[in-house]
């Protein structure tokens, strides 16, 4: 079956733009999780989706946002850009990684979308 | 507040030879911890997850284990192969809150170059 999908893989913005990032998870999963992964930080958990709804969230501020729609598809958004923001941007899907002892946690990863803010 | 770590942050070994990778973890309360790798530009590809209450997990060359007491674990790979070459992240998933909040918490991966 198909893996998790992101669009676009790589695009440019520049400082003060927004941007709109998407990930089809594999079919079946509803949740979906959002990580930003940089040189200096590693991966940061940004937020998770279960279900449409926000289940968790990390600590981004307030210009991260994101959102789950009814056929399990998610997209986050930045708005105000910064230099900073320059990441790769990967999504996650599983059935229900916080369902314990169970195979549903476990986690696949899209390839990611990589943006950069000159 | 958890915090992974992976050490070394790099490993060059000859191929052919058997490895350790390390990963410790500073709060035992955990759900599961879970293995990956990721290539250069790349996604993060599932290797093995272990539950809170298994001790390992076996997957071809691959064995992860898991002391939840010592909040470590290591990943054993056999027979290296130029292959193998790739960074090599755990993350363990854990609650973060008494309000149901949970949340996978990642290391920062060892870089792993199998030599011809």
């Amino acid at each position: 079956k198909a893996g998790v999908t992101q669009t676009p893989r790589y695009l440019i913005k520049t400082r003060g733009q927004q941007v709109t990032l998407s990930c089809s998870p594999i079919s079946g999963h509803r949740s979906v999780s959002w990580y930003q992964q940089t040189p200096g930080q590693g991966l940061q958990f940004l937020f998770e989706y279960f279900s449409e709804t926000q289940r968790n969230k990390g600590n981004f501020p307030g210009r991260f946002s994101g959102r789950q729609f009814s056929n399990s598809r998610s997209e986050m958004n930045v708005s105000t850009l910064e230099l900073g923001d320059s990441a790769l941007y990967l999504c996650a899907s599983s059935w229900d990684y916080r369902k314990t002892g169970s195979s549903g946690n476990t986690i696949y990863f899209g390839e990611g979308s990589w943006l950069t803010v000159v | 507040k958890q915090e992974v770590t992976q050490i070394p942050a790099a490993l060059s070994v000859p191929e052919g030879e058997n490895l350790v990778l390390n990963c410790s973890f500073t709060d035992s309360a955990i759900y599961n911890l879970q293995w990956f790798r990721q290539d250069p530009g790349k996604g993060l590809t599932s290797l093995l997850l272990i539950q809170s209450s298994q001790r390992e997990q076996t997957s071809g060359r691959l064995n992860a284990s898991l002391d939840k007491s010592s909040g470590r674990s290591t990943l054993y790979i056999a027979a290296s192969q130029p292959g193998d070459s790739a960074t090599y992240l755990c993350a363990v998933h854990a609650s973060i809150s008494n309000f149901g909040n949970e949340k996978l918490t990642f290391g920062t991966g060892t870089r792993l170059t199998i030599i011809p």
